[in-house]
């Protein structure tokens, strides 16, 4: 149990247009679900944390108006960037939990985003 | 700034080994404690955790950790390595309460077990 799909697994667009990325909580009710960038050979870096039916937290540097975050179900979160550029080329991962700061979370295979 | 600390980025060890890998974290208050890892070709999945009660747990496939409040420390342990064990390793705290989470990962320890 406990599986989160992404979609796409990878996308590749023109600068200037708008790309959106599905992270899907397949078995179970996600209250939170995160959404990570990773640069390559670097960590996860914290974009923002979404509740069901709330406004996304974002971290500190991360464009609200960029990156929109909807997460208007228990299994279903978005992530739209933006008038994409080059530098937003990363590879984005979602995770969801069930909530509160002590539970899992189950992460999914991540989307590769390049802009051409 | 909340902080975590991996200060192995790479660790090489023969099969049989025994391994120990470094967390350390900045935040001083009510910490959950995290150690996820991912295996090559996989996604990032949860060893163990830990967030109140006895600071030895126990976690999948034989990992071990130990919460040291005092040393702001949370290390992996493992009496014996296996090549199948060969992934990365990440630490993760979450500060929160409620409806709001702080999030912070390490940076990540590649472990490589030679058979």
């Amino acid at each position: 149990g406990a599986v989160v799909s992404q979609h796409p697994s990878w996308v590749i667009c023109k600068s200037g247009t708008s790309v959106k990325i599905e992270c899907r909580s397949l078995d179970f009710q996600a209250t939170t679900m995160f959404w990570y960038r990773q640069f390559p050979k670097q960590s996860l870096m914290l974009m923002a944390t979404s509740n069901e039916g709330s406004k996304a937290t974002y971290e500190q540097g991360v464009e609200k108006d960029k990156f929109l975050i909807n997460h208007a179900s228990l299994t279903l979160s978005t992530l739209t960037v933006t008038s994409a550029h080059p530098e937003d080329s990363s590879f984005y991962i979602c995770s969801a939990s069930r909530g509160g700061a002590r539970e899992t979370q189950y992460f999914g295979p991540g989307t590769r985003l390049l802009v051409l | 700034a909340q902080s975590v600390s991996q200060h192995n980025h790479h660790v090489i060890l023969s099969e049989a080994a025994s391994l120990e890998l470094g967390c350390n974290y900045s935040y001083g208050g009510t910490v959950n404690l995290f150690w996820y890892v991912q295996y090559p070709g996989q996604h990032l999945q949860l060893l163990l955790k830990y967030f109140s009660g006895d600071p030895l747990v126990k976690g999948i496939k034989g990992f071990e950790a130990e919460f040291i409040k005092s040393k702001f420390s949370f290390n992996l342990r493992k009496p014996s390595v296996q090549w199948s064990d060969t992934a990365e390793y990440f630490c993760a705290v979450n500060r929160g309460a409620g409806g709001y989470q702080k999030v912070t990962f390490g940076t990540g320890t590649k472990l490589q077990v030679i058979p």
